[in-house]
């Protein structure tokens, strides 16, 4: 299917467990971002790729990982997860050049 | 600092015009953008306006950009239950070229 998937759609973990989000995208955009969603916070960015092998911190990166060995995909990891860490997770793509992001419909993550 | 703001609230007659504020902090920023989000869904990007323009319509929706103020709004013609969600606006960093998104504006629809 074309277009940007992420999984699992949902997923509860306890805490101190590491946990890994997939972000997968067909159309070979450049650009790939990983942001969570909160109330009252909005949408965080937490990194952000500008190309395969090319990983940038944004807003809030603590406590997360990301590789970007393929152009197609952008895998979020916690490596030990917290409960400040439950939120929604959003992951888009680009292809920059101020056209805007695709998003995917997001992983909604609970650390117990 | 950066910061998109827009109020996080508006409610609506069906049938009314919705519009939606935002302002912005890049002046040199070159597109805006109206996102969408319906419950439990990622953002769709709804519409943007290059900085050139200070009008964009595409149907029922209709984009203001004023430069000169830094703002930004999104009209909705005879709104629609359909058109309930939560709106961002959000902006273009031309220094490294990532968009701020502002917290959202939950629009609600009476009937």
């Amino acid at each position: 299917d074309a277009g940007i998937t992420q999984s699992p759609r949902y997923k509860i973990t306890e805490t101190g467990r590491q946990v890994t989000l997939m972000c997968h995208q067909t159309w070979s955009h450049s650009y790939m971002f990983w942001y969570r969603q909160d109330l009252g916070h909005g949408l965080r960015l937490i990194y952000y790729s500008a190309a395969a092998d090319i990983t940038d911190k944004g807003e809030v990166p603590d406590g997360y990982v990301v590789s970007r060995s393929k152009t197609e995909n952008f895998p979020l990891t916690l490596e030990s997860a917290t409960r400040s860490q439950t939120s929604v997770y959003f992951c888009a793509s680009s292809t920059g050049g101020g056209v805007g992001y695709t998003f995917g419909s997001g992983t909604r993550l609970t650390v117990v | 600092g950066e910061d998109v703001e827009q109020s996080l609230f508006l409610s609506v007659r069906e049938g009314d015009s919705s519009v939606i504020n935002c302002t912005y902090t890049d002046s040199s920023s070159t597109y805006l953008y109206w996102y969408k989000q319906e419950p439990g869904a990622g953002l769709q990007l709804l519409t943007y306006i290059f900085s050139n323009m200070d009008m964009k319509q595409d149907q029922r929706l209709t984009v203001l950009l004023n430069k000169k103020d830094k703002h930004l709004s999104l009209r909705i013609a005879d709104t629609q239950t359909g058109d309930s969600a939560i709106y961002f606006c959000a902006e273009l960093m031309n220094r490294d070229d990532k968009i701020i998104f502002g917290k959202g504006t939950r629009l609600h629809i009476l009937p």
